[in-house]
Parts: C-alpha cells; sequence; structure tokens
C-alpha cells in the first residue's frame, strides 16, 4: 500500500518554464490536496479538491492550476516558473474535506533559478 | 497576527524528560484540531487528532481549551527519537474549507 506518492522528487526550472507536479493515492480518498512549505512558514494551502470533478483555490493560488484527473490523481501545473515559487510541495489525501486527518506524500523539492 | 500561531523553539530536552507544546487559534469557528509531526527534509505524518475530551497515545497526551482557544501537546518520558517539528493544524468547513498550519516547534531531545 504506497498511500500518496509524488513525482518527480526534485527539480530544477529556469524562470519561464513550465511543468506539472503529479500525485496519486491508493486509499481510495476523496478529497485531495496541494501545499507548499517555504522555511520558517507553515505548511500554506495552493489549491484543493474536495471531491473528483471539483477544484478549489487555498490560500496561495496565484501561479498555479490544477488538474483532478480522477479519484486517484491530482495534478499542479506552474505554468511559468518564478523564483518566488522555489519550495517543497507536498500533495495530501482525506477521506473528506474539514474533519479528517490528511496523509501526505514525500514532497517534491522544486527550485527556480 | 497568524490565524495559528506556535512557539517555535527550539525546545532542548534530555532524555526522560516531559516537554509541553501549546498552540493558540483565532477563529472560534475551528472544527477539528490535529498534532503532526515532521522529520527534518520529510513529510508530515499525523501523530493524533485532539478532541475537547483530551485524548492520550501512549507517552502523548493532547488536548484542546476552545474557551480558550488554544491546543497543546505534551510529551511524557521524551525519546532521542522524538526530535522532530511538532505542527499543530487546524480545519474549519464554514463558508468554505480551510486548513491552518502552525508553523512549528522543534524539538531536539539530547542523551
Amino acid at each position: 500500500n504506497a498511500g500518496v506518492t509524488q513525482t518527480p522528487k526534485f527539480q530544477v526550472l529556469k524562470t519561464g518554464q513550465s511543468m506539472t507536479l503529479q500525485c496519486a493515492q491508493d486509499m481510495n480518498h476523496n478529497s485531495m490536496y496541494w501545499y507548499r512549505q517555504d522555511p520558517g512558514m507553515g505548511l500554506r494551502l495552493i489549491y484543493y479538491s474536495a471531491s473528483e470533478g471539483t477544484t478549489d483555490k487555498g490560500e496561495v493560488p496565484n501561479g498555479y492550476n490544477v488538474s483532478r484527473l480522477n479519484k486517484r490523481e491530482f495534478s499542479l501545473r506552474l505554468e511559468s516558473a518564478a523564483p518566488s515559487q522555489t519550495s517543497v510541495y507536498f500533495c495530501a489525501s482525506s477521506e473528506t474535506v474539514s474533519v479528517y486527518e490528511q496523509y501526505f506524500g514525500p514532497g517534491t523539492r522544486l527550485t527556480v533559478t | 497576527r497568524k490565524e495559528v500561531e506556535q512557539d517555535p523553539g527550539p525546545f532542548n530536552v534530555p532524555e526522560g524528560a516531559t516537554v509541553a507544546f501549546n498552540c493558540t487559534y483565532s477563529n472560534s469557528a475551528s472544527q477539528s484540531f490535529f498534532w503532526y509531526r515532521q522529520d527534518c527534509r520529510k513529510e508530515p505524518k499525523l501523530l493524533m487528532s485532539v478532541y475537547s475530551s483530551g485524548n492520550e497515545d501512549g507517552r502523548f497526551t493532547a488536548q484542546l481549551n476552545r474557551a480558550s482557544q488554544y491546543i497543546s501537546l505534551l510529551i511524557r518520558d521524551s525519546k532521542l527519537s522524538d526530535s522532530a517539528t511538532y505542527l499543530c493544524v487546524v480545519n474549519r468547513n464554514t463558508g468554505g474549507f480551510k486548513t491552518i498550519f502552525g508553523a512549528g516547534t522543534r524539538l531536539f531531545v539530547k542523551a
């Protein structure tokens, strides 16, 4: 049982390049999330998907897009990367939003030069 | 003011010590509360949920005080392996879902 998987683990981009971070969960969870974590700050929610077919903005959505491809997969796209998007990105899932605990993937370390 | 605040530490304690962390939240509509543990360069992992009645899991005890809007985590008989960052998490789903992570409290347990 893999839980939540993310690819890639590491990525270096040049300013203006685009890329997609992939996330998949095998726990049959309805809800999925994308966060970024910067030094000295808590995780901040970028986007979430309460259920298959829905996506909503979180606290810091600017510069990102998401796709809930199916119940298992939730991808995060950077259309034109900026140095301010250098961060560690975590995907998470939970049974539903709100009251249930979230399970996290191992993270993607992204550097934008 | 941040919606969820934690003492960043670090807390440096000897093995066997008891250590307590507090976390305050500002929105009284918050509905669910958790403590997560995050090891260096790893993902957060759920440590325990926090209930108004208080809950205990081995050496760990969590408490929620809704009136004063804080949650606490007590670790008894600290082990070297408890060294990590402890994250407080507060969720609500009124007027839209919101999940707020505290910045974390670092704990170092030394032999």
